[in-house]
């Protein structure tokens, strides 16, 4: 087992550019998550999947952003259009549906916007 | 008012003493409670959950739960200082998201 993965670790763009970032959860993890992270701050939810399913969206959640999880493994998220209040700390996080819900942190991907 | 509230510190304990990080919940619907250890521009590390009243013990990390208080706090025993980090409460309520305090930065000096 090892662990959540996402790709890339740091991602340096110019406003206005797309990006995509990648999360691989841990293997029989169901559920996936994605969150945000500014400096000083915890983890704000964006959005989560359910095997392919996405169930919840934050209301906080631009329409510059989307997610996919297409075959109920890894997950894309993209930001269309970046602005400069995008950067931040992009985690995901996996869990399973037995018992508590558990989640695991990947180690993030961090998003500068210039 | 916030969901999740912390004191975010500094909290600063001498080597070998034990840190009491507290927080408090708002919504009365929670009911699971996360305790995350996050190191500076690292990801968030599980520690422990705890969902029933009382106390749930860990090697040198005790969780205490009060649902009645609405009050969750984390013991860190013979504190080290490796243990110096940010801790994260978080609680899930009646959906799946964790909802997130600020986090208390604990120090422990030798």
């Amino acid at each position: 087992d090892t662990g959540v993965s996402q790709d890339p670790r740091h991602k340096i763009t110019k406003r206005g550019q797309n990006v995509t970032f990648r999360c691989d959860p841990i293997s029989e993890h169901n559920r996936l998550y994605w969150y945000r992270q500014t400096l000083g701050q915890g983890p704000e939810f964006l959005t989560y999947f359910q095997n392919e399913a996405q169930l919840e969206k934050s209301r906080l959640l631009s329409d510059r952003f989307s997610a996919e999880r297409p075959k109920g493994s890894f997950s894309t998220l993209e930001i269309q259009r970046t602005e400069q209040g995008d950067s931040a700390m992009y985690l995901c996080a996996s869990s399973d549906t037995g018992g508590v819900d558990t989640q695991y942190f990947g180690p993030g991907t961090r998003l500068t916007v210039l | 008012q916030k969901e999740v509230e912390q004191n975010s510190g500094p909290l600063s304990v001498p080597e070998g003493a034990i840190a009491s990080l507290n927080c408090t919940y708002s919504d009365r619907g929670s009911q699971s409670f996360f305790w995350y250890r996050q190191y500076s521009g690292k990801s968030p590390e599980l520690i422990m959950f705890i969902y029933s009243n009382g106390d749930k013990e860990d090697g040198r990390f005790t969780a205490q739960l009060n649902k009645a208080s609405q009050y969750v706090s984390l013991l860190i025993r013979d504190s080290q200082p490796s243990d110096s980090a940010t801790y994260l409460c978080a609680v899930q309520a009646g959906t799946d998201k964790l909802i997130f305090g600020t986090g208390t930065r604990l120090q422990v000096f030798p």
